[in-house]
Parts: C-alpha cells; sequence; structure tokens
C-alpha cells in the first residue's frame, strides 16, 4: 500500500516548457487534489477533482489544467512553465467530506 | 471564503514543557478537524483528528475542540526537539468536498 504517489520527485524546466506532474493513489479515495507551497508560506489549491469525471479550480489555477485519469490518477500539467510557478507541488486525495487528506511526497519545480 | 486562522509563530519552547497551538475557523458546517505535522523539506503528514467537543488524547498529543467558540488547540506535553515543525490546522470546507488549512504555526523546541 503506497498511499499517495508523485513524479517526478525534482523538475528544472526554463522557461516557456511544458511538463506534466503526475499523481496516483490506491486507497480508493474519491477527490484528489493538487498544492503549491512556496517557501514559508502555507499550502495553496490549485485544482481539485471530488469525483472521478469531475474537475474543479481552487485559489490560483491560472497557468496550469488538470486531468482525472481514473479514479487513481490526477495529473497537472504546466502549459507554457513560468519563473512564478517555481515552487514546491504535492498532490493529496481523500475519501470523502469532513474526512482527512493523505499527501504524496511533493515534486520540487524550479522554472529558470 | 472559509477560513482557517492560526498564529504564524515561531512557537518557541524548551524540552519538556508543553506547547500550545490553537486555531480558530469560521465554516459552523465543518464537523471534523485536522492537525498535520510538516518538517522542512516535506510533506503533510496527519497526527491528529477530532469530531467531537471536549478532548482526545493520543500519546503526548490532545486535541481539544470547542465547536461553540469554533475553536481547536493542539497540545504537545514533553515536548521533544524533534517536534520542532510546521503544525497545520484544517477544516472541511463544507459543501465543496475540500480541507481549507491554515497557514501553520512553526513550533521550535530548544534542547
Amino acid at each position: 500500500n503506497a498511499g499517495v504517489t508523485q513524479t517526478p520527485k525534482f523538475q528544472v524546466l526554463k522557461t516557456g516548457q511544458s511538463m506534466t506532474l503526475q499523481c496516483a493513489q490506491d486507497m480508493n479515495h474519491n477527490s484528489m487534489y493538487w498544492y503549491r507551497q512556496d517557501p514559508g508560506m502555507g499550502l495553496r489549491l490549485i485544482y481539485y477533482s471530488a469525483s472521478e469525471g469531475t474537475t474543479d479550480k481552487g485559489e490560483v489555477p491560472n497557468g496550469y489544467n488538470v486531468s482525472r485519469l481514473n479514479k487513481r490518477e490526477f495529473s497537472l500539467r504546466l502549459e507554457s512553465a513560468a519563473p512564478s510557478q517555481t515552487s514546491v507541488y504535492f498532490c493529496a486525495s481523500m475519501r470523502g467530506p469532513q474526512d482527512e487528506q493523505y499527501f504524496g511526497p511533493g515534486t520540487r519545480l524550479t522554472v529558470t | 471564503q472559509k477560513e482557517v486562522e492560526q498564529n504564524s509563530g515561531p512557537l518557541s519552547v524548551p524540552e519538556g514543557a508543553i506547547a500550545s497551538l490553537n486555531c480558530t475557523y469560521s465554516d459552523r458546517g465543518s464537523q471534523s478537524f485536522f492537525w498535520y505535522r510538516q518538517y522542512s523539506g516535506k510533506s503533510p503528514e496527519l497526527i491528529m483528528f477530532i469530531y467531537s467537543n471536549g478532548d482526545k488524547e493520543d500519546g503526548r498529543f490532545t486535541a481539544q475542540l470547542n465547536k461553540a467558540s469554533q475553536y481547536v488547540s493542539l497540545l504537545i506535553r514533553d515536548s521533544q526537539p524533534s517536534d520542532s515543525a510546521t503544525y497545520l490546522c484544517a477544516a472541511p470546507n463544507t459543501g465543496f468536498q475540500k480541507l481549507v488549512f491554515g497557514t501553520g504555526t512553526r513550533l521550535l523546541v530548544s534542547p
């Protein structure tokens, strides 16, 4: 039981490049989330998927797209990376309303 | 916007003391509350949850909930240097299937 896994762990991009961050969970959770966390800051929700087949914007969706591929997998895409997207990205999953979230180990992204 | 608020700290306590971390929330529909610990460079890790008014104890940790005052706290007894981390409080945003996180309180436990 791996919980929530994320790939890659580290990535360096040049401005304008694109990439997809992958997230998978094996806990049969309904909801999945993408957050970013900047140094000394709290978690900011980018996008979430309350259930398979649905996605919704969070606080900071600009510059990102998401795909809920199936119940297990939720990917985050940066179409044209910008230095302002340098951050640590966390994926999380949750079984249902009023439940706790479980986090993946994070992806450390640097955009130069 | 439904909010969860915490004092950012740092909260400094000596080893062996009790650390008290506090959190207030605005969504009266929230029924469950969570405390996460986040070490520098790591992901948040769930350490306590509480659903009912009153206290819930787990080892050196005690979570306290007062729904009337919309207040949640975490007490860490016999604080250890290894408890030095950022502690995040979270509550459900009812109707939207997501958690609202506070910005976290940084705890420093000195030997």
